[in-house]
């Protein structure tokens, strides 16, 4: 079947880098995405990468992708209070229609 | 804010009892997506419309059902609630609804069933 892994929590201090990692399954999927969701609101599309991309760079963002090993990764630099929120990694799914798959989320706690 | 809007914000209801819950799309969006979101399970995509017809069947109960209509809004029925029903229940939408469109998704309604 399909699985999205992430690991669950991250915890890192103002200012300094957050990587967060995700594994993925269907070597099909097209685009892969990370959202955010913050208390208490729904979810908020962060950046996307097209499969034939190794690389985004968005701001402070940076998203990798490895397809040989179906792995992504999102780097945060400077990391900031406000970023803290639970991050989830997603990939489109041939099964589900055009829905999204996503992982259950890291929790990134960033502390001053 | 993301255009999409989901009432009600919460719901607490008792087991044996059916609720609905109500989603409007972004404007322009032809396609409506129902995600569930629970500790245990994380975000669990539950059906798709597009139009108003179905398009996908994710890990949707059979106790649960949903429509959309004409003027594009859904709803999501859930009927014989269980404790474990409580969760955080998302709608999403995109403009078409095919595969690698961005969704958008609105802030969601918490069910808590007692």
């Amino acid at each position: 079947g399909e699985d999205v892994e992430q690991s669950l929590f991250l915890s890192v201090r103002e200012g300094d880098s957050s990587v967060i990692n995700c594994t993925y399954t269907d070597s099909s999927s097209t685009y892969l995405y990370w959202y955010k969701q913050e208390p208490g609101a729904g979810l908020q599309l962060l950046t996307y990468i097209f499969s034939n991309m190794d690389m985004k760079q968005d701001q402070r963002l940076t998203v990798l992708l490895n397809k040989k090993d179906k792995h992504l990764s999102l780097r945060i630099a400077d990391t900031q209070t406000g970023d803290s929120a639970i991050y989830f990694c997603a990939e489109s799914s041939n099964q589900a229609g055009t829905a999204l798959i996503f992982g259950k989320g890291t929790t990134l706690s960033v502390s001053s | 804010d993301s255009g999409v809007t989901q009432t009600p914000k919460h719901l607490i209801t008792a087991t044996g009892q059916r609720v609905t819950l109500r989603c409007s799309p972004r404007s322009g969006d032809l396609s409506v997506y129902w995600y569930q979101q629970s500790l245990d399970q994380g975000l669990q995509f539950l059906i798709q419309y597009y139009n108003g017809e179905e398009r996908a069947k994710g890990n949707i109960l059979e106790r649960f059902s949903a429509q959309q209509f004409p003027d594009l809004h859904s709803e999501l029925n859930l009927s014989s609630l269980e404790l474990g029903d409580s969760a955080l229940y998302f709608c999403a939408s995109s403009v078409t609804g095919r595969a690698n469109e961005k969704l958008f998704f609105g802030s969601g309604t918490q069910l808590s069933v007692l």
